[in-house]
């Protein structure tokens, strides 16, 4: 049973770009949740989808969209890149369920802007 | 804002138990508390979590003191791939939705050999 997928491992882009990373949940899983980890610090929730809408949200402007697909597979865009979105961006799935709703996290992606 | 406070780092003897403590003074009645540990530049694995109760699995256990202010994750037999950030996160848990994870800052715990 594959854990949870991030695609792809590295990515550079320049400012002023537009990039989408992609993730695919835990078997079984139907909540993704999105973080972004900078350098040095703890990973910080960007927001959640679940049956296909955005359910949760975190400090995160609107250059940050998403989409979830109806085989539970999201992505995540990031519009007009600034060199501060230079970050590990990190996919976690679950279930939605009160008993077993444990995140489980993927490898991640390592964002660079230049 | 983390709702949990822990030392910046530690360190601990291969072979030994790793107690690593966490204070969250401020825990609500619905809320659980997690620990993930995050090995260099990987994703966040799950530990294990609990409400009130003390738990263990094949990776650790959990205590919680009586008051639920503080708790205490214990590696029993520490080996060097143990060597992480740990993080304690206070999650709630409802009916309504699955909540998002607050990370702080965590404890580097290093293994020597």
């Amino acid at each position: 049973d594959a854990g949870v997928t991030q695609s792809p491992t590295h990515l550079i882009k320049t400012r002023g770009q537009q990039v989408t990373l992609r993730c695919s949940p835990k078997s079984g899983h139907d909540t993704v949740s999105w973080y972004q980890q900078a350098l040095g610090q703890g990973p910080q929730f960007i927001f959640q989808y679940y049956e296909e809408e955005e359910r949760q949200r975190g400090n995160f402007p609107d250059r940050f969209s998403g989409h979830q697909f109806p085989n539970y597979s999201s992505e995540l865009n990031v519009n007009a890149l600034l060199l501060g979105d230079s970050a590990l961006y990190l996919c976690a799935s679950s279930e939605d369920s009160w008993r077993t709703d444990t995140q489980y996290f993927g490898p991640g992606t390592r964002l660079t802007v230049l | 804002d983390a709702k949990t406070t822990q030392p910046p780092s530690m360190d601990c003897a291969e072979g030994r138990a790793a107690n690593l403590p966490c204070n969250h003074s401020t825990i609500s009645g619905n809320e659980y508390v997690y620990w993930y540990r995050q090995i260099h530049s990987q994703g966040p694995q799950y530990i294990i979590h609990g409400l009130k109760n003390n738990e263990t699995n094949e990776m650790a256990s959990l205590i919680i003191t009586e008051d639920r202010k503080s708790s205490t994750l214990i590696l029993p037999h520490a080996t060097l791939r143990d060597t992480a950030v740990y993080y304690c996160i206070v999650r709630a848990r409802s009916n309504f939705g699955n909540e998002k994870l607050t990370f702080g800052t965590g404890t580097r715990l290093t293994i020597i050999p």
